[in-house]
């Protein structure tokens, strides 16, 4: 089966840091570009980063210097470290895969919850 | 930054035509996906690239992309459609994602 596992996502205070994993089966993995996408309660899907299969790292605005994607691919498993967290990062953060640009995230994990608050 | 733009909210009753939009500049130079979000659920893509459907995505859902307009078209909607859908493109080696509609099917 085709599956995506997100872990990770706990209550962090403000400055603090996280990081979430992401581990992929049933797929190759390397053909993959690889996302986090975030949601915040109530509101809609923000991108957050991507990384391609090259390795080559994307980042919204709203994270650039603050987090950073990586991906291994011997073990079937990318991540997002989270520092200098803001409770504007509180979301639900989902990780998704896309088989080149254009071509949709067409695997979801089930989203794991970060919050963000002292 | 770019931005994509969708209506809030679509009404249609069961068996109607919902359309939803997408606007944004130069939308015709980049491919346009869709996603479907139930509550309490991961997004699922209905439409790839403009106007391709995904396998088991039902043909009611359609696709186009002109001007400087995206629509998703859902033809004879039906009460498991209720949801909220956005659209999405790449821009700049960033991924943009509309604010999202919710349909409601009445």
């Amino acid at each position: 089966e085709v599956q995506l596992v997100e872990s990770g996502g706990g209550l962090v205070q403000p400055g603090g840091s996280l990081r979430l994993s992401c581990a992929a089966s049933g797929f190759t993995f390397s053909d993959y570009d690889l996302h986090w996408v975030r949601q915040a309660a109530g509101k809609g899907l923000e991108w957050v980063s991507a990384i391609d299969t090259a390795g080559d790292p994307y980042y919204a605005d709203s994270v650039k210097g603050r987090f950073t994607i990586s991906r291994e691919n011997a073990k079937n498993s990318f991540y997002l470290q989270l520092n200098s967290l803001r409770a504007g990062d509180t979301a639900v953060y989902f990780c998704a895969r896309e088989q080149g640009s254009g071509s949709g995230f067409d695997v979801w994990g089930q989203g794991t919850m970060v919050t963000v608050s002292s | 930054s770019y931005e994509l733009t969708q209506p809030p909210s679509v009404s249609v009753s069961p068996g109607q035509t919902a359309s939803i939009s997408c606007s944004g500049d130069k939308l015709e130079d980049k491919y346009i996906c869709w996603y479907q979000q139930k509550p309490g659920q991961s997004p699922v893509v209905v439409i790839y690239q403009d106007d391709k459907r995904p396998s088991g995505i039902p043909e009611r859902f359609s696709g186009s992309n002109s001007g400087k307009t995206a629509t998703l078209t859902i033809s004879g909607t039906q009460a498991l459609d209720e949801a909220d859908y956005y659209c999405q493109a790449w821009d700049r080696s960033t991924v943009v994602f509309g604010g999202g509609t919710k349909v409601t099917v009445l």
